[in-house]
């Protein structure tokens, strides 16, 4: 099974700046995904993470706003712009090692922006 | 959009006692999830049920699927403290390696 680890694990953040979150796999994983989990809600995708490529983003997230890279097979960034009181949330990392087996989560970042 | 719903939205039990939570989702699946997240952390997988399979156990955990209903159940017998948690239902539509949507959770309290 693969192991998660994100970091910053949490943070407080001024409105209008903007803050990368690093997700780093210990082996090679087929996919990557980025998740938002609101205070108290379930979690949204944001985005597929492709290896060398654009990820590909879900309705009502967007490049500009959550610009995502991930270089090779263990290593995703997601970047949080501009950011306002509404993007206080925890960020996920998550990855799945091929095929349609379970998806494996890092601890998530506790993002606050006052 | 989120797939699944599962209720209670919130479960209390008495230590001991068993704890049932359900899962409805709208289209076809591939096969279906669920989670654990404690409180502040990550989600741990609990069990993987595909489409053509009934009922999956694992330890003290049960599942059905019901795919003419589009539902799934999960069932933790005799309930410990450490068992508090959220509890979430995940789809997965296809072979593809795809994310899953995850359902909107249920908070189940188990007090001794």
């Amino acid at each position: 099974s693969a192991v998660i680890s994100q970091k910053p694990s949490r943070d407080i953040c001024q409105r209008g700046t903007s803050l990368t979150i690093q997700c780093q796999v210990d082996s090679q994983v087929t996919m990557m995904f980025w998740y938002r989990q609101q205070p108290g809600q379930s979690l949204t995708l944001i985005a597929t993470a492709n290896q060398g490529s654009e990820a590909t983003y879900e309705s009502g997230f967007v490049i500009d706003k959550f610009p995502i890279s991930r270089p090779n097979l263990t290593f995703s960034t997601l970047t949080v712009s501009n950011m306002s009181p509404e993007d206080s949330s925890i960020y996920l990392c998550s990855a799945r090692e091929g095929g349609d087996g379970e998806l494996f989560f890092g601890e998530g970042s506790r993002l606050t922006v006052l | 959009s989120q797939q699944g719903e599962e209720d209670p939205q919130a479960l209390s039990i008495q230590e001991g006692e068993n704890a049932t939570m359900n899962c409805s989702y709208k289209t076809s699946i591939n096969n279906l999830q669920w989670y654990r997240q404690n409180s502040g952390r990550g989600l741990v997988h609990l069990i993987l049920i595909r489409s053509n399979e009934r009922e999956k156990h694992s330890g003290r955990l049960r599942v059905t699927l019901d795919t003419s209903k589009k539902s799934s159940s999960l069932l933790i017998t005799a309930s410990r403290a450490a068992d508090t948690a959220s509890y979430f239902c995940a789809t997965d539509f296809n072979q593809a390696g795809t994310a899953l949507i995850f359902g909107k959770g249920t908070t189940l309290s188990v007090s001794s």
